[in-house]
């Protein structure tokens, strides 16, 4: 089968960094994608990893390891309005996204 | 980026009526569109894979005669859930891909069912 693990809650601080971990074990795996959720809100695409190492958006980076099946999600600069869900979410060809149970992040003062 | 829409927001029904969800790739056309359910805090729970001009593939343990999908066109997919009860209130998302991005969804909304 295929399966992702995620920590299901992280805290941090206004200002501060966090990085959100995700592990799979996924067959014909293409790549790991991040997902933000808002409460009520639908999943948006963060970003997309094929390739190790790590991919750059703004205040958002991801990183893969795909010897280790592994990969994260860091977020620096935390604003209160980055507090959401994030999933992490498995890429096998033409097969649907396998998602993580997802990670709820609390952004503090 | 690509936009998909989602209708309705929310809506409230009685228990055995039936219920239609829609789902619109406004600026794509989407052969493979996706329907996932999700409870409060929980992950997104894949439903089916709806296939534009052929049958949707359920998940294991989802009721295909309960819910219903129809792919009619490259841009509209529909989940009807029939006869719904309160155990079928739930958040409904419904997602597609542009041909060839794999690895990138782009979700609606979501429907808020609220069965009574």
């Amino acid at each position: 089968g295929q399966s992702l693990e995620q920590p299901s809650e992280v805290t941090a601080v206004e200002g501060a960094i966090v990085q959100i971990n995700c592990t799979y074990q996924t067959s014909g795996f293409y790549g790991l994608s991040w997902y933000q959720q808002h409460d009520g809100g639908a999943p948006t695409f963060l970003s997309y990893n094929a390739l190790d190492g790590l991919e750059e958006t703004g205040r958002f980076s991801s990183f893969l390891s795909r010897s280790d099946s592994y990969g994260y999600l860091l977020l620096q600069e935390l604003q209160m309005k980055d507090s959401a869900s994030y999933f992490c979410a498995a890429a096998s060809g033409n097969t649907p996204l396998v998602f993580g149970k997802g990670t709820r992040l609390s952004v503090i003062a | 980026g690509a936009v998909v829409s989602q209708h309705p927001s929310w809506v409230i029904c009685k228990s055995g009526t039936s219920v239609k969800i829609e789902c619109r790739s406004l600026d794509f056309q989407a052969t493979t569109m996706f329907w996932y359910r999700q409870f409060p805090k929980q992950s997104l729970m894949l439903m089916a894979t709806s296939n534009e001009g052929s049958k949707a593939t359920y998940e294991q343990g989802v009721e295909k005669d309960k819910f219903l999908i129809n792919h009619a066109s490259l841009t509209l997919s529909t989940l009807t859930v029939t006869s719904a009860h309160p155990e079928d209130s739930s958040f409904y998302i419904c997602s597609a891909r542009p041909h060839g991005a794999y690895e990138k969804l782009f979700f609606g909304s979501g429907t808020q069912l609220s069965v009574l």
